[in-house]
C-alpha cells in the first residue's frame, strides 16, 4: 500500500498564530495531492497540487508541493478557533490514498 | 447545486442484518467512490464506480460488501449480515467526468455512520 505520512499527530495552538502541517508520500510517480478539512462530518476539499514549486492560496490558507523531496506543506496563518479540525493529506491515483491526519486545535 | 447526498445519516443494525447505504453525486459527476473510516483510523479506498460498471473495488472486504451504481438512482453500498467491526463511517465521494480522472477533485457527502449493535 502506497504509504502517506502526516506529521505532527496533532497540535494546539492559540489564536493568531500560524500553523504548518506537513504531508509525505512514497510514490514518486503519483500524479496530484490533495488537502481537505475534516470537522466530525464531510471532508470538505481545500486544495489539489499538481506541480512542483508553486504556491496555492485561499485566504489564509497555503499549500506547495515539492515532488523531488516527496511532500506538501499546509500552512494556516492568523489561526482563528474555527480551523480547528482535522486536516488531511491524499495521494491521488484516481482513489485516494489518505494519511492519518493532523488535528489542529485553536485555543481562543 | 446539490453537493454529494447520502443516506441515512444514521445506521443501526444488530449483528445479522443487512445494511445498504446510498450515495447521489454532485449533478454532472459520473464517477463515485466509497471510503470507510473506522474509529481513530483514517479514511480507507473501498470501491470506484462509474455508471454500471466498477472499475476499481480493491479496497471491499472480499465476503459480506457489494457496490453498485445503475444507470438510474444513486449507487448503493450493500453490507450483508453485518458484525461490529462494521461499524465506521462510510463516505460517498464523486468527481466529474471531465480531463483525466486522476486531476479531478473528489468531493466528498456527510457520511453515513452505521453502528452495529
Amino acid at each position: 500500500e502506497d504509504k502517506v505520512v502526516q506529521s505532527p499527530l496533532s497540535l494546539v495552538v492559540h489564536e493568531g498564530d500560524t500553523v504548518t502541517l506537513n504531508c509525505s508520500y512514497e510514490v514518486t510517480n503519483f500524479r496530484s495531492l490533495l488537502w481537505y478539512k475534516q470537522e466530525k462530518k464531510a471532508p470538505t476539499f481545500l486544495f489539489m497540487l499538481t506541480s512542483s514549486g508553486i504556491e496555492k492560496k485561499s485566504g489564509r490558507l497555503s499549500s506547495i508541493l515539492d515532488k523531488k523531496e516527496l511532500f506538501s506543506i499546509l500552512n494556516i496563518t492568523a489561526t482563528q478557533t474555527g480551523d480547528s479540525a482535522v486536516y488531511l493529506c491524499a495521494r491521488h491515483d484516481y482513489k485516494l490514498s489518505f494519511g492519518a491526519g493532523t488535528t489542529v486545535t485553536v485555543r481562543a | 447545486n446539490a453537493g454529494v447526498m447520502q443516506n441515512p445519516r444514521h445506521l443501526v443494525r444488530r449483528r445479522g442484518q443487512e445494511a445498504r447505504l446510498r450515495c447521489s453525486p454532485m449533478k454532472g459527476h459520473s464517477h463515485v467512490y466509497w471510503y470507510r473510516q473506522l474509529p481513530e483510523e483514517g479514511l480507507k479506498f473501498m470501491v470506484y464506480l462509474q455508471k454500471e460498471n466498477i472499475i476499481d473495488e480493491s479496497g471491499m472486504p472480499k465476503e459480506r460488501f457489494s457496490a453498485e451504481f445503475p444507470k438510474e438512482g444513486p449507487s448503493i453500498l450493500r453490507i450483508q449480515q453485518v458484525v461490529r467491526g462494521d461499524s465506521a463511517a462510510y463516505f460517498c465521494a464523486s468527481s466529474p467526468r471531465t480531463r483525466p480522472i486522476i486531476y479531478n477533485e473528489q468531493f466528498f457527502g456527510p457520511g453515513t455512520r452505521l453502528t452495529v449493535l
